[in-house]
């Protein structure tokens, strides 16, 4: 069954802790992203990857780590010096080279700080 | 830079009433707009975008470049229309990023 798989769906982590947000897709695709979504807020570019070994950092990527060691996989660390973790993370993946084609999405991680 | 503008957090409406989400964006090159649904309990996922220029779930939505808008549309609401609703944008010169508006949530009622 083809899609992209985040883990945990929920994640309680205390201050001063990192934790790791994983996102995997068996879609072969090239671009990966993740967003943060708060209420009113829409979704937010935290960083992105359209290929292996590399990434850029997005409109919010401050207290947020990446890696893509793998093509299928893109996990996003939030450290403790994000100020304000607490919110619901989504991972979402693309095909490139192809013009402009629709983002897939994970279900979402919900991150609380207690 | 490129920004996508949600105006309304929340639409309520009756079943059967009209339905129009409204979307403006900013961007200074040739864009891509689609819109996106969230149903509760549910990924976001694609609804429609407007190079298809087709109807999806009686949804459809038009490219104004005048009014650099693309409003969702639907003529007659039905309950499992409720859902959260964004808007998005992605162009060339961003490398085909998605950007999104901050999302309008539409209830309908019976």
């Amino acid at each position: 069954d083809g899609g992209i798989t985040q883990s945990p769906k929920y994640l309680f982590r205390k201050e001063g802790q990192n934790v790791t947000l994983s996102c995997e897709q068996n879609l072969n695709h090239d671009a990966m992203y993740w967003y943060r979504q708060d209420p009113g807020q829409g979704l937010r570019l935290i960083y992105y990857s359209q290929i292996v070994n590399d990434f850029q950092k997005g409109d919010i990527a401050e207290g947020y780590s990446v890696s893509r060691e793998k093509k299928e996989s893109f996990p996003l660390t939030v450290t403790s010096a994000q100020k304000n973790p607490t919110a619901f993370y989504l991972c979402a993946s693309r095909t490139m080279g192809q013009g402009n084609t629709e983002a897939f999405f994970g279900q979402g991680t919900r991150l609380t700080v207690v | 830079a490129q920004r996508v503008t949600q105006p309304e957090k929340l639409l309520s409406v009756f079943k059967g009433a009209p339905v129009e989400l409204k979307c403006n964006y900013s961007y200074s090159g040739s864009p891509e707009l689609f819109w996106y649904v969230q149903y509760s309990r549910q990924r976001l996922q694609l609804l429609l975008r407007h190079i298809s220029r087709e109807s999806i779930k009686g949804f459809t939505a038009d490219l104004n470049k005048g009014e650099t808008s693309f409003h969702l549309k639907k003529p007659f609401a039905q309950e499992e229309d409720s859902a959260m609703y964004y808007c998005a944008l992605s162009g060339a010169g961003g490398s085909y990023i998605p950007t999104f508006g901050r999302g309008t949530s539409l209830i309908v009622h019976p």
